[in-house]
């Protein structure tokens, strides 16, 4: 099946600094890339996606970049604000439109 | 807005005992979820059901069973609490369409297995 791996486990950044998260997949029929971020004490939420036949999408502050033929994707957050503090969760598509999530990364961004 | 909500934020059970958590959600959505998160192992995929009666066993079924007996509901049983099935328990669902879409959670069980 599907596997994930997720890295960094932590981070911390300075504020105004940037943070890059990366992921590796395994299922080369994978076709979809959603990055989720769970503030302490509340459920998880979509920040960006990304589907395989793109290479990158920006939104504001963030960014997303895929390389299929690696099987890796990196989530990229620019001039970073305590707000980004939190958990994010990468993931990857498998049948029934099910997903596996990577393990997690603690941001904390020091003001 | 989509929502889902679950029966209970926070849930203590004896070993041994039956256990049901429920997800309700008001969107009309096929696909439905169960994940349980914990520390170092983000969220794993414990059952998932894409039809009414219709389920599917993620990569941890062992000591859990589900029922989708109605569209909008999507319950998780545990048998026989135990331990080590002390964690976040967290619904999601999405719509069905030809490509995967967003999955949106609702706020979670944590339980306690005593």
């Amino acid at each position: 099946g599907e596997n994930v791996e997720q890295h960094p486990s932590t981070l911390s950044v300075q504020e105004g600094d940037s943070a890059v998260i990366k992921c590796t997949y395994s299922d080369s029929a994978s076709n979809y890339f959603p990055w989720y971020k769970q503030e302490l004490g509340k459920r998880p939420q979509l920040i960006i996606d990304i589907r395989s036949n793109v290479g990158e999408k920006k939104d504001q502050r963030i960014a997303v970049t895929l390389n299929k033929t690696a099987k890796h994707f990196s989530l990229h957050i620019t001039e970073t604000q305590p707000e980004d503090s939190a958990v994010y969760f990468c993931a990857a598509s498998r049948r029934r439109r099910a997903l596996t999530f990577g393990s997690g990364t603690r941001l904390q961004v020091q003001p | 807005d989509v929502k889902v909500t679950q029966s209970s934020r926070y849930l203590v059970k004896r070993t041994g005992e039956k256990v049901f958590l429920e997800c309700v959600q008001d969107m009309d959505h096929e696909n439905m979820f169960w994940y349980r998160q914990d520390p170092g192992l983000g969220l794993r995929l414990i059952y998932f059901s894409y039809d009414v009666k219709m389920k599917e066993k993620g990569d941890i079924p062992e000591g859990y069973s589900v029922s989708r007996e109605k569209k909008e509901r999507f319950s998780l049983i545990l048998e026989s609490a135990s331990t080590n099935q002390t964690s976040m328990y967290l619904c999601a669902s999405t719509q069905s369409s030809t490509s995967v879409n967003e999955q949106f959670f609702g706020p979670g069980t944590r339980l306690t297995v005593l």
